[in-house]
């Protein structure tokens, strides 16, 4: 069965720290896809990354990155110099390969960032 | 840039009433879905919906629940009669294609409370 762990419940920083938000998944499938949705407070879900399991390559966008690693099934998002926009509660999720592609979400990670 | 928009963004209603949950997808998208976080909980999959079928639902997805796309553009979950735990974000997602080369792009939100 497939499953989403996000362990971190709760991060605090103060701006221009650097946070790795975890994600751990389980899956039986081959083929499958990662993602990390952001909640700001407004209550949304803003897509950040999609990853599918056949492309391990990490990936960079301006102060966000995302470190795939399937030998330990995790796809971990690190926030750096963290800004006070940046809280939120993260959400990683996973897909496996199928008719409907249905999003298993993690219990989510809320950052705080202070000034 | 196009967006899923649902409405209402709050719906208020008494227990045992229907209520129906509106929503206008990405026009061209071809998958939808319907998901749900109870206040400070993940996000929970209830149902998708491709080439005007039920594709998949979970177990949430009871006989209380339904799901229409009546007119080509709008995509509608009814609850036929409420309950003190439907009370939700009810979220609806649109997306273009299979997961392996799209993401899913979500609505705002419809929050429900019954009272």
């Amino acid at each position: 069965a497939q499953k989403v762990t996000q362990a971190q419940t709760e991060i605090s920083v103060v701006e221009k720290e650097d946070v790795t938000l975890d994600c751990v998944y389980e899956t039986r499938d081959t083929t499958y896809y990662l993602f990390w949705y952001k909640q700001p407070p407004s209550g949304e879900l803003v897509f950040l990354i999609r990853r599918n399991s056949f492309d391990e390559q990490n990936e960079i966008s301006g102060r966000y990155s995302w470190n795939f690693q399937k030998s330990t099934s995790s796809f971990n998002f690190t926030i750096t110099a963290s800004q006070v926009v940046d809280s939120a509660v993260y959400f990683c999720a996973l897909s496996e390969a199928g008719n409907t592609d249905k999003l298993i979400f993690g219990t989510g990670t809320r950052l705080q960032v202070f000034p | 840039e196009p967006e899923v928009t649902q409405t209402p963004s709050h719906q208020v209603t008494q227990m045992g009433q229907e209520v129906i949950l509106r929503c206008v997808p990405i026009s061209n998208h071809l998958y939808f879905y319907w998901y749900r976080q109870i206040l400070g909980q993940k996000v929970e999959f209830l149902v998708s919906f491709y080439n005007n079928e039920i594709s998949e639902k979970s177990e949430i997805f009871d006989d209380q629940f339904s799901v229409e796309r009546p007119d080509g553009s709008n995509f509608t979950l009814k609850i036929r009669s409420t309950k003190l735990e439907d009370s939700a974000m009810y979220f609806c997602a649109s997306r273009k294609g299979v997961a392996m080369n799209t993401e899913a792009f979500f609505g705002q939100g419809t929050r429900l409370t019954v009272v």
